[in-house]
């Protein structure tokens, strides 16, 4: 089965500055590649996606590239602020009938001000 | 739109007592189901996933079991609950298998 590993575990960075978290993939044949945004006691929400005919994608502050070679995508967060302070977890999947997500052990993000 | 609901909110439970959380989907038809748990600080497990009603697969052994007896609901259970239950519990659907997973707001569970 799939495999995702994510780096790093913990990450505090100053306001204003970029945040970078990667992780890689075990299962060339995933295709969809989520990242989702968990803040304290609340549920994760999806803050965006890639597919893999797409090396990146990008939503204002955040973006996220995809390198299917190597089997590693990221995501990107420029100027960061306080409230970018959560949990972020990357995730991985086929997207075919009777697969699921496979998700990463998430990043502890901190911005401090 | 769809929306999931999730219930209830918080819960403190004795060891050894019954479970039965759950949730549900509004807005849309055959919606993968899943349940994952999240310990104290830690990353999402997958417990059940659903592909249809009365179709449940289970990601790891343990305590708990799962449910579909609807379309749109998906239900964790347990007899007799175990110290190491306590978690938050998530609901989550998802329009297609592998793709973007939608989460209900979870289910701080405390054994004690």
């Amino acid at each position: 089965g799939e495999n995702v590993e994510q780096h790093p575990s913990t990450l505090s960075v100053q306001e204003g500055d970029s945040a970078v978290i990667k992780c890689t993939y075990s299962d060339s044949a995933s295709n969809y590649f989520p990242w989702y945004k968990q803040e304290l006691g609340k549920r994760p929400q999806l803050i965006i996606d890639i597919r893999s005919n797409v090396g990146e994608k990008k939503d204002q502050r955040i973006a996220v590239t995809l390198n299917k070679t190597a089997k590693h995508f990221s995501l990107h967060i420029t100027e960061t602020q306080p409230e970018d302070s959560a949990v972020y977890f990357c995730a991985a999947s086929r997207g075919s009938s009777g697969d699921k997500l496979t998700f990463g052990t998430g990043t502890r993000l901190a911005v401090r001000p | 739109s769809q929306t999931i609901h999730q219930w209830p909110a918080t819960l403190v439970q004795p060891v050894g007592s019954p479970l039965s959380l759950e949730c549900t989907v509004e807005g849309t038809s055959n919606p993968n189901l899943y349940w994952y748990r999240q310990a104290a600080g830690r990353g999402l497990q997958l417990l059940f996933y659903s592909v249809g009603i009365g179709q449940i697969s289970s990601e790891v052994p343990q305590n708990l079991s799962a449910s579909r007896p609807q379309d749109r609901q998906f239900i964790l259970s347990s007899k007799k609950l175990l110290l190491s239950d306590s978690g938050f519990y998530l609901c989550a659907w998802s329009p297609y298998p592998g793709t973007e997973a939608f989460f209900g707001q979870g289910t701080r569970l405390t054994v004690v």
